[in-house]
């Protein structure tokens, strides 16, 4: 299957900075790129959802200015937590599917620690 | 409102032994449903099935799909402690007029394999 990178694995911040989380498809051009947070014992939520050179779609509850993702190219998507909060602590992960959108290839996720 | 119910939440089995995990589902706009395997980072692809009563076959595991009654069935035989991890089931659907899809995500089934 299809390759996909995160960067980082893991991330530990203090209250208050901004943390960036890249998402990377290695071998194929991702035109969509998905967002997912995940607590411990709960299935995959979905955060948003970006196309390649537009602007992300977010799910109900998920703040825009609190989640900025870019997707700059078809192959890396950006998610900034900015001004973390300890709520914020979680794990991330992100997902590409190539243009018929059939199967989403998941990275290896973020586990972010806000202090 | 769209839903995915797996079940059952939690399995425990001897080594040898069979499994046979639920997914049932109510999705306006179904495309396609997935299964992936989860263990300590993110989820792993296994099956894609979209067309009813063709069945999937990866090794021990095998998967088929019932879309006029609105389930899917994940089974593995000889299970191994390798198998031990969250089997998460997904439903692909289209969620605008852009051809876009996205998951909507199952609970996860649980399955420990003890020696």
């Amino acid at each position: 299957g299809a390759v996909v990178s995160q960067h980082p694995s893991r991330v530990i911040c203090k209250s208050g900075t901004s943390v960036k989380i890249e998402c990377r498809s290695l071998d194929f051009q991702a035109t969509t790129m998905f967002w997912y947070r995940q607590f411990p014992k709960q299935s995959l939520m979905l955060m948003a959802t970006s196309n390649e050179g537009s602007k992300a779609t977010y799910e109900q509850g998920v703040e825009k200015d609190k989640f900025l993702i870019n997707h700059a190219s078809l192959t890396l998507s950006t998610l900034t937590v900015t001004s973390a909060h300890p709520e914020d602590s979680s794990f991330y992960i992100c997902s590409a599917a190539g243009l018929t959108q059939e199967t989403q290839y998941f990275g290896p996720g973020t586990r972010l620690l806000v202090l | 409102e769209d839903k995915v119910v797996q079940s059952p939440l939690s399995l425990v089995v001897h080594e040898g032994d069979t499994v046979t995990l639920n997914c049932s589902y109510e999705v306006t706009n179904f495309r396609s449903l997935l299964w992936y395997k989860q263990e300590k980072k993110a989820p792993t692809f296994l099956f894609m099935l979209t067309s009813s009563g063709i069945e999937k076959k990866s090794g021990r595991l095998s998967s088929i799909l019932d879309k006029k009654e609105l389930f899917s069935i994940l089974n593995i035989t000889a299970t191994q402690t390798g198998d031990s991890a969250i089997y998460l089931c997904a439903v692909a659907a289209f969620f605008n007029a852009g051809n876009n899809r996205k998951l909507i995500w199952g609970l996860g089934t649980s399955l420990a394999v003890n020696p």
